[in-house]
């Protein structure tokens, strides 16, 4: 069965505090493994796509990378509006011919001055 | 990237009631349209997916006559509760892709159900 597992659950950071929070997944076929943002009372917002194992994208303060069986979010040098939820998903081949996103609870980061 | 839009944003109705979601894609022609359910501290949670001009393909578990899926045009899909019970409260969410293969999906802002 396809599954994908964040942890931390919540983690709480000074600001400047750099971390990394971490998205392990199970599937059969990855074909995209996903990053969102999500505010509270708020649809996710995109950050990032990987597809395959070694890569890696940057934006601002965030990096992702991607191994073969899981994916790391690196926080540097946080500030508090980067508080939200970040969630992970993945896209494992075809499922009635449609891709669907398999989600993670997401990990609730928490940026204090 | 793309923009979809999601209305009403936060809807209150009676036990009994039916409610209606819309999600629109506001710049892009959307073929395939999601929509999930997200309970307070969980993850979304996939209810179904729905096709342009065909019927919705459900998740299993989701009940086909309790959400009412239309997509009858390439940029307007929606959901619809019908005969709301307490237990429907809850954050409801669309997202649309391009094609149903397209990597890439772009959600909408979400619908807060209460129901009283």
């Amino acid at each position: 069965e396809d599954q994908v597992t964040q942890s931390p659950e919540a983690l709480r950071l000074q600001e400047g505090e750099s971390s990394s929070l971490n998205c392990s997944y199970t599937v059969s076929g990855l074909r995209g493994l996903f990053w969102y943002r999500q505010d509270p009372g708020k649809g996710p917002e995109f950050l990032f796509t990987l597809y395959s194992a070694g890569e890696e994208k940057e934006k601002e303060r965030l990096k992702a990378t991607l191994t073969k069986k899981e994916s790391f979010l690196h926080i540097t040098a946080p500030k508090p509006e980067d508080s939200a939820t970040y969630l992970c998903a993945v896209q494992a081949g075809f499922s009635g011919g449609y891709n669907k996103l398999i989600f993670g609870a997401g990990t609730r980061l928490a940026v204090h001055p | 990237g793309a923009v979809v839009s999601q209305h009403p944003s936060r809807v209150i109705c009676k036990s009994g009631t039916s409610v209606k979601i819309e999600c629109r894609s506001l710049d892009f022609q959307a073929t395939t349209m999601f929509w999930y359910r997200q309970f307070p501290k969980k993850s979304l949670m996939l209810m179904a997916t729905s096709n342009e001009g065909s019927k919705a393909t459900y998740e299993q578990g989701v009940e086909k006559d309790k959400f009412l899926i239309n997509h009858a045009s390439l940029t307007l899909s929606t959901l619809t509760v019908t005969s709301a019970h307490p237990e429907d409260s809850s954050f409801y969410i669309c997202s649309a892709t391009l094609t149903g293969w397209d990597t890439e999906a772009f959600f909408g802002q979400g619908t807060r159900l209460t129901v009283v």
